[in-house]
């Protein structure tokens, strides 16, 4: 069956300016994840959503940064005002439950010029 | 929290021989350990993953790792590498009650030399 599918595969967008990032999950799957990985690390987890709500937000790094998904399936990643060190590669994972084992989309290259 | 450490950043080695890429990890809990494999310009996939159970895990490709609580390690392990596994590899742990989101390393980067 069809994977985890993000949209756009690469943005590129100024300083300042506003971005969304979209998730596709795994049809059925519950619970989604938001990853971001920089340059030569590992990803580092943002949001965590089980059905319509924020689980775990702990991860976002400022208020720049917010994400929603408003009927439990698709997920759009939000950030405002942008920064250069916004740059990374933005990633989505889901499963069928939070137990279960995350698979991962291809991810939305974001640059930040 | 937990944490964990590749303790290789890059490892060469030459095809059909053997590979270790060592992890260890921290965490004042029971966990659930994990080794995904990302090849350039796409996703992370699941090459194996450690839940309960048989402290040996076999994966995909040929890969197994073991899971050591004493020494807090998951080192990852191939008897015969192939071109084909040059690729980033990253250990990840989550609490064992499996409701928490995976905390990576850094990430191995392995290369296998012709």
């Amino acid at each position: 069956g069809a994977g985890v599918s993000q949209t756009p595969s690469n943005k590129v967008t100024e300083k300042g300016k506003y971005v969304e990032l979209r998730c596709d999950p795994i049809s059925g799957h519950t619970a989604l994840y938001w990853y971001r990985q920089s340059l030569g690390q590992g990803p580092e987890f943002l949001i965590y959503f089980q059905g319509t709500g924020a689980a775990d937000d702990s991860g976002l790094p400022n208020d720049r940064f917010f994400a929603v998904r408003p009927e439990g399936s698709v997920s759009t990643l939000k950030i405002q005002r942008t920064e250069r060190g916004d740059s990374a590669v933005y990633l989505c994972a889901s499963s069928f439950i939070p137990q279960e084992t995350q698979y991962f989309g291809p991810g939305t290259r974001l640059l930040v010029l | 929290a937990q944490s964990v450490t590749q303790l290789d950043s890059q490892v060469p080695v030459f095809e059909e021989a053997p590979v270790e890429l060592r992890c260890n990890y921290s965490s004042s809990v029971s966990v659930y350990l994990f080794w995904y494999v990302q090849y350039p310009n796409q996703g992370l996939q699941l090459l194996l993953k450690y839940l309960s159970g048989s402290t040996l895990v076999k994966g995909i490709n040929g890969f197994e790792a073991e899971f050591n609580k004493s020494q807090t390690s998951f080192h990852l392990r191939k008897p015969s590498v192939h071109i084909s596994d040059t690729a980033e590899y990253f250990c990840a742990v989550s609490e064992g009650s499996g409701n928490t989101p995976l905390v990576f390393g850094k990430g191995t980067r392995l290369s296998v030399i012709a």
